[in-house]
């Protein structure tokens, strides 16, 4: 089955500075990579996604690309801000609509 | 704005208890799904639901059943809960055409 690897595990940036995450995925027919937020206490929700035919997307201050040769796909925040503190999940979706998540970033936004 | 409610926040129960998690969408989704949330593992899909009644293991099935019996609800069972089923258990729904998953507040069950 699909495996997603995370990295890194935990993150501190300062206010402003920015941050990446990585993943990298398993299965070759993976086609669509999610990334959600979860804040502290609450419920994962999605910030941003990219499907297999494109390289990178970008929402205001968030992007992610994704290298489908070498399996690998990253989120980008830039000028990062306290409220961007939380737990961050890639994913990968297969040929079915199931989901193999990563273990997760914790990221610190320090003011 | 899609809802996507479970039945309890928290729940405690006795090893060897039959235990019941419900899950309840309102947008009209094919698809739920449930997974355990533990810290440093991430999300483990344990069962997904395309369906009604149809359901297709995830990763980690085993101690776990499921039911859907109606299109907005899916519901986890735990046979004979264990004291390694303690967890955060989270239950999403996401349509076939748009693939975001759409996910419940979760219920931190303690078995104890």
């Amino acid at each position: 089955g699909e495996n997603v690897e995370q990295h890194p595990s935990t993150l501190s940036v300062q206010e402003g500075d920015s941050a990446v995450i990585k993943c990298t995925y398993s299965d070759s027919a993976s086609n669509y990579f999610p990334w959600y937020k979860q804040e502290l206490g609450k419920r994962p929700q999605l910030i941003i996604d990219i499907r297999s035919n494109v390289g990178e997307k970008k929402d205001q201050r968030i992007a992610v690309t994704l290298n489908k040769t070498a399996k690998h796909f990253s989120l980008h925040i830039t000028e990062t801000q306290p409220e961007d503190s939380a737990v961050y999940f890639c994913a990968a979706k297969g040929s079915n609509y199931k989901l193999t998540f990563g273990k997760g970033t914790l990221l610190t936004v320090n003011p | 704005d899609v809802k996507v409610t479970q039945s309890s926040r928290y729940l405690v129960k006795r090893t060897g208890e039959k235990v019941f998690l419900e899950c309840v969408q309102d947008m009209d989704h094919e698809n739920m799904f449930w997974y355990r949330q533990d810290p440093g593992l991430g999300l483990r899909l344990i069962y997904f639901s395309y369906d009604v009644k149809m359901k297709e293991k995830g990763d980690i099935p085993e101690g776990y059943s499921v039911s859907r019996e109606k299109k907005e609800r899916f519901s986890l069972i735990l046979e004979s809960a264990s004291t390694n089923q303690t967890s955060m258990y989270l239950c999403a729904s996401m349509t076939g055409l748009v693939y975001e998953q759409y996910f419940g507040p979760g219920t931190r069950l303690t078995v104890t």
